[in-house]
């Protein structure tokens, strides 16, 4: 049973607008979320995070919203630029879990 | 380097075979995991370690073994290979303090069984 779900495998938007990606979780003992970008060929790397006792996270251009009533966290891109497009895996773990559980991804084309 | 890589990068080898996908960090780091990508699946964790000489299963850990004698080296063994074991695998690694999930990946490492 998939406990963060990814619902999109992948989304277009113009460059300069806004990017949304979705994520949905089942584990309400999650607290902490996290966003990793990846490049092909490469190894995932850390983009954002946002803890439970908040529901927004800002860091540039990236910012993470959580609801935790819906068990439901997003990443906005804003704007949206050719060098994001990229997959896009969510992930989450609990206060006492070593591992962090991921979605299967989002991939985002940035469209010029 | 500073870091944490993974060796090979690419690998081909045959059903039957045993072969071991190797991981060193530089950080020092007390957890280091080994994951596998597959299209449709996302990264779904083998095993993972919380310091040397402790070990434990993730979500897929049949057909491999792992080994954590020195902290900064967690080397992957697939026993008996199998084509169902193409994919590509990343190790990473993170801090012990507990508020600190954020885990640091290498290259990855393509594997295919032929």
């Amino acid at each position: 049973d998939q406990q963060v779900k990814q619902n999109s495998p992948s989304l277009s938007v113009q460059e300069g607008r806004i990017s949304i990606l979705n994520c949905d979780y089942t584990n309400s003992m999650f607290d902490y979320f996290l966003w990793y970008k990846k490049y092909p060929a490469e190894g995932p790397t850390f983009l954002i995070s946002i803890s439970s006792i908040k529901d927004k996270n800002e860091d540039g251009r990236f910012t993470v919203f959580l609801n935790k009533s819906a068990k439901h966290l997003s990443l906005h891109i804003v704007p949206s630029q050719p060098g994001d497009s990229a997959v896009y895996f969510c992930a989450a773990s609990g206060a006492r879990d070593d591992k962090i559980i991921f979605g299967k991804g989002t991939r985002l084309h940035i469209l010029p | 380097d500073a870091g944490i890589t993974q060796s090979p990068r690419y690998k081909i080898t045959e059903t039957g075979r045993q072969v071991t996908l190797m991981c060193h960090q530089t950080w020092s780091h007390s957890y280091m995991f080994w994951y596998r990508q597959d299209l449709g699946h996302g990264l779904r964790l083998i095993y993972y370690s919380a310091a040397a000489d402790i070990t434990d299963k993730g979500e897929v850990p049949d057909g491999y073994v792992v080994s954590r004698s020195k902290t900064e080296n967690f080397p992957l063994t697939l026993e008996s290979a199998t084509r169902s074991q193409t994919s590509v695998y990343f190790c990473a690694s993170r801090g012990d303090r507990a508020h600190l999930y954020e885990q640091y990946f290498g290259p990855g490492t393509r594997l295919t069984v032929t």
